[in-house]
């Protein structure tokens, strides 16, 4: 149980270009999604909070216009990035979890890379 | 804020042996700690999770350990084998209003057979 899948797992676009990513719970329903940021040998940096029907919360220094998020329902959030340009290339995961405190379920990321 | 350091940030060891990673928070309010393993490109695949109330916990060769007075957790990892080579990341969950994982940088685990 407690699974989450993230599509697509890797994504090469041209600069400029908008790159969707989703999160799905897959036998569970996520009241609260979040996604993570990855440098190269650098730790998780949490991004947003989503709650399903609400607006994201951002953390300080991302760019809310820059990488929209749509938590459509209790199973699926999307992550776009907009205008992507080369130093948006990283490591994205999100996670999952049932309620606000509840334990995250981390999906198996997205890697992207803008060119 | 809290920060979450993680020591040593790289660790070779043969198998079999016995093992500890160590993780320490700046801030002892937390609700929960985790510890992850994260495979090269992969995503993360929780091991343990620890609630604020608890001291350890215990799942077949891992067993970590929590004290939230002196901001510190640590890992055990006993008899280990190849297979467990693998970077393992803690996370606090924060209170406060808060349900953030704040991560360490991980411990970069090599089991040499």
């Amino acid at each position: 149980g407690a699974v989450v899948s993230q599509h697509p797992s890797r994504v090469i676009c041209k600069s400029g270009t908008s790159v969707k990513i989703e999160c799905r719970s897959l036998d569970f329903q996520a009241t609260t999604m979040f996604w993570y940021r990855q440098f190269p040998k650098q730790s998780l940096m949490l991004m947003a909070t989503s709650n399903e029907g609400s607006k994201a919360t951002y953390e300080q220094g991302v760019e809310k216009d820059k990488f929209l998020i749509n938590h459509a329902s209790l199973t699926l959030s999307t992550l776009t990035v907009t205008s992507a340009h080369p130093e948006d290339s990283s490591f994205y995961i999100c996670s999952a979890s049932v309620h606000r405190w509840g334990e995250q379920f981390f999906g198996p990321g997205t890697r992207l890379t803008v060119l | 804020k809290q920060e979450v350091t993680q020591i040593p940030a790289a660790l070779s060891v043969p198998e079999g042996e016995n093992l500890v990673l160590n993780c320490s928070f700046t801030d002892s309010a937390i609700y929960n700690l985790q510890w992850f393993r994260q495979d090269p490109g992969k995503g993360l695949t929780s091991l343990l999770l620890i609630q604020s109330s608890q001291r350890e916990q215990t799942s077949g060769r891992l067993n970590a350990s929590l004290d939230k007075s002196s901001g510190r957790s640590t890992l055990y990892i006993a008899a280990s084998q190849p297979g467990d080579s693998a970077t393992y990341l803690c996370a606090a969950a924060t209170q406060g209003g808060s349900e953030k994982l704040v991560f360490g940088k991980g411990t970069k685990l090599t089991v040499n057979p």
